[in-house]
């Protein structure tokens, strides 16, 4: 059962323009929320954050937004760029909770082209 | 500042074989992840521990996996004996500062069984 969910498998747009990825959870305890980035042949890195507390999130050229009620969150990237094409996981788990597991999506795959 | 290593980075081994991977985390983090990342599934968490110990093993696949931290500066995972289906990445992950409730990912190792 897939708690975690990007239901996009890849994702291409043009340089400059926005570029939107989604996830959506099913379990209700998720409390924070991270993006993170994946180069081949790299680990992913960490990207931006975000908690239950919040609805929205800044970090430069990316902004993630979390709607609880709808349990989704999306990141935006703008304007794209082409080192941005990479792919991007989503991931949720219990902040400052006992057990301290993330629970990733497959991930979304992103190209931006020149 | 070094990051998560892990070794070796790529490990190619004929069915049958014992094989080991290692990971050494980031100084001062006490939680470490192991994950296998496959295109069917994403990245998929298979144990981690807290201070050396595991907490949650319910992502090992079957008993021909295992999982030690004898330390909390380094910790393997064996696979005994392999199989082509085990051909995958493999990243290790830990967690802890500058962010507590983020996990900061090794290169990965990728495993090729024939």
């Amino acid at each position: 059962d897939q708690q975690v969910k990007q239901n996009s498998p890849s994702l291409s747009v043009q340089e400059g323009r926005i570029s939107i990825l989604n996830c959506d959870y099913t379990n209700s305890m998720f409390d924070y929320f991270l993006w993170y980035k994946k180069y081949p042949a790299e680990g992913p890195t960490f990207l931006i954050s975000i908690s239950s507390i919040k609805d929205k999130n800044e970090d430069g050229r990316f902004t993630v937004f979390l709607n609880k009620s709808a349990k989704h969150l999306s990141l935006h990237i703008v304007p794209s760029q082409p080192g941005d094409s990479a792919v991007y996981f989503c991931a949720a788990g219990v902040y400052g909770g006992a057990t301290n597991k993330l629970i990733f999506g497959t991930g979304t795959l992103l190209a931006v082209q020149p | 500042d070094a990051g998560v290593i892990q070794s070796p980075r790529h490990e190619v081994t004929e069915m049958g074989q014992e094989v080991t991977l290692r990971c050494k985390p980031i100084s001062g983090h006490n939680s470490l992840f192991w994950y296998r990342q496959t295109m069917m599934r994403g990245l998929e968490l298979l144990i981690y521990f807290n201070n050396n110990v595991p907490i949650d093993d319910s992502g090992m696949p079957e008993d021909r996996f295992s999982a030690k931290m004898p330390n909390a500066s380094f910790s393997t995972l064996k696979i005994q004996p392999s199989e082509p289906r085990d051909s995958a990445v493999y990243f290790c992950a830990s967690r802890g500062p500058p962010l507590r409730d983020t996990q900061y990912f090794g290169p990965g190792t990728r495993l090729t069984v024939l």
